[in-house]
């Protein structure tokens, strides 16, 4: 069965740059959801899409954004990288009719360096 | 506080016994509850869900759901070596947010 599909799984950037993450989700599911998890820490919520609009948003910083297009795939981009936004960057899609039942990917890590 | 609170463990039991993951929450009304298993480098992995007051059960998985406590836990009948990993529970207030507990560590010693 399909899956989740991140990419890139890894990447490395520097202080100050850019980084763009990508998902692609389950066909026919129809939101999509960013987690960004530390060494040891729970998934945090960035932020979610329902149907190509923006549905929630957590701890999301400014300097991050995400879109979802209108092959319901999803882009997160960061900019101004820290250090401290070193971590694994999930993301998960569900289908409305199953809602709370997330399908994660395997996962985006980034390392600021 | 946390929205949702876990023993982080490391929780250890023999392998055959019953492991008990417990998770309290503090939004009352949340309405879908669920446990992940996550293995180490690995991403979350549905394992139950749980929407209503009592028992649920599936193979050797139990979620136990008690609303007035806000409290809901997770049991595993004969733990297995690969059963150890980290469990998540998380809690759904509306249907499009999850939060997240920092997870319980499980080793099942064989």
């Amino acid at each position: 069965a399909a899956g989740v599909i991140q990419s890139p799984r890894h990447l490395i950037k520097e202080k100050r740059e850019t980084a763009t993450l990508k998902c692609y989700p389950i066909p026919r599911h129809d939101t999509v959801y960013w987690y960004q998890q530390g060494p040891g820490q729970d998934p945090q919520f960035l932020i979610s899409f329902y149907e190509k609009m923006q549905s929630d948003k957590g701890s999301i910083p400014d300097r991050f954004s995400a879109q979802q297009f209108s092959d319901y795939h999803s882009e997160l981009n960061m900019s101004s990288l820290e250090l401290g936004d070193s971590a694994l960057y999930f993301c998960a899609s569900s289908p409305t009719s199953h809602t709370g039942e997330l399908f994660f990917g395997e996962g985006s890590r980034l390392t600021v360096l | 506080q946390k929205e949702v609170e876990q023993n982080s463990g490391p929780l250890s039991v023999p392998e055959g016994a019953i492991a008990s993951l417990n998770c309290t929450y503090s939004d009352r009304g949340s309405q879908s509850f669920f446990w992940y298993r996550q293995y180490s480098g690995k991403s979350p992995e549905l394992i139950m869900s749980i929407y209503s007051n009592g028992d649920k059960e599936d193979g050797r998985f139990t979620a136990q759901l008690n609303k007035a406590s806000q409290y809901v836990s997770l049991l595993i009948r004969d733990s297995q070596p690969s059963d150890s990993a980290t469990y998540l529970c998380a809690v759904s207030p509306t249907g499009n947010q999850f939060y997240f507990g920092t997870g319980t560590s499980l080793t099942v010693i064989p």
